[in-house]
């Protein structure tokens, strides 16, 4: 089955650019989401098909796929910003339609 | 604005079949081209997608659960469920039902416990 695999955390101070990977074979072939997930809620949907941004997102938040790496890119990082963040793809090509990858918290200094 | 909402005994004995619905407001079930989705998400872990149903009826798992699990539709009450037999402690999760990746409920925590 199709593995994504994501640094268990990142940390940055306020005002920084933020980072998260996600790594998988051949990722940028595949369509990426990203969601935000805080503590005792449920997870949104902050990025999608690699670089698109729902209504209601903020710039700041951005996306980009290629080769073996899709990136988060979290600019001028809040402390409201700390959370986990998930990488997730569809794969129909397998039996495991979603897969997310394992999780980064992002923590804000 | 479609809003999801799940429901369903938070307490379940192990052998026993965990059933959990999704009543689906503000949008109709069966108009679009939308994937109904249930995913878990066991405490301190991460998230684990079970299972979906397709506006057309067709059903995909999860291998690793597919011998356990049925989703369903039924479209007259604008909800969708989930059925998972024989659990275990190690399906104790919180379990969101979702409308393809933006649209989730608030979660249910479902305990597996004697």
């Amino acid at each position: 089955s199709y593995v994504l695999t994501q640094p268990p955390s990142v940390s940055v101070a306020p005002g920084q650019t933020a980072r998260i990977t996600c790594g998988g074979n051949n990722i940028g072939s595949k369509s990426v989401h990203w969601y935000q997930q805080k503590p005792g809620q449920a997870p949104v949907l902050v990025v999608y098909d690699d670089s698109d941004r729902p209504s209601g997102i903020p710039e700041r938040f951005s996306g980009s796929n290629s080769g073996n790496t899709a990136t988060l890119t979290i600019s001028r990082v809040e402390a409201g910003d700390e959370a986990d963040y998930y990488c997730q793809v569809w794969d129909s090509s397998s039996d495991q339609h979603w897969v997310f990858g394992g999780g980064t918290k992002l923590t804000v200094l | 604005q479609v809003q999801l909402q799940e429901s369903g005994p938070g307490l379940v004995k192990p052998s026993q079949t965990l059933s959990l619905t999704c009543t689906v407001s503000g949008g109709s079930i069966s108009s679009g081209d939308y994937y109904w989705s249930w995913i878990r998400q066991p405490p301190g872990k991460g998230l684990e997608w079970i299972g979906y149903i397709y506006y057309s009826g067709s059903t995909y798992y999860n291998p690793s659960l597919k011998s356990r699990v049925t989703i369903s539709v039924d479209t007259s009450k604008n909800q969708f469920s989930l059925k998972l037999s024989s659990v275990t402690a190690a399906d104790t999760a919180v379990y969101y039902c979702a409308r393809d990746a933006a649209d989730w409920g608030q979660g249910t925590l479902v305990t597996v416990s004697s």
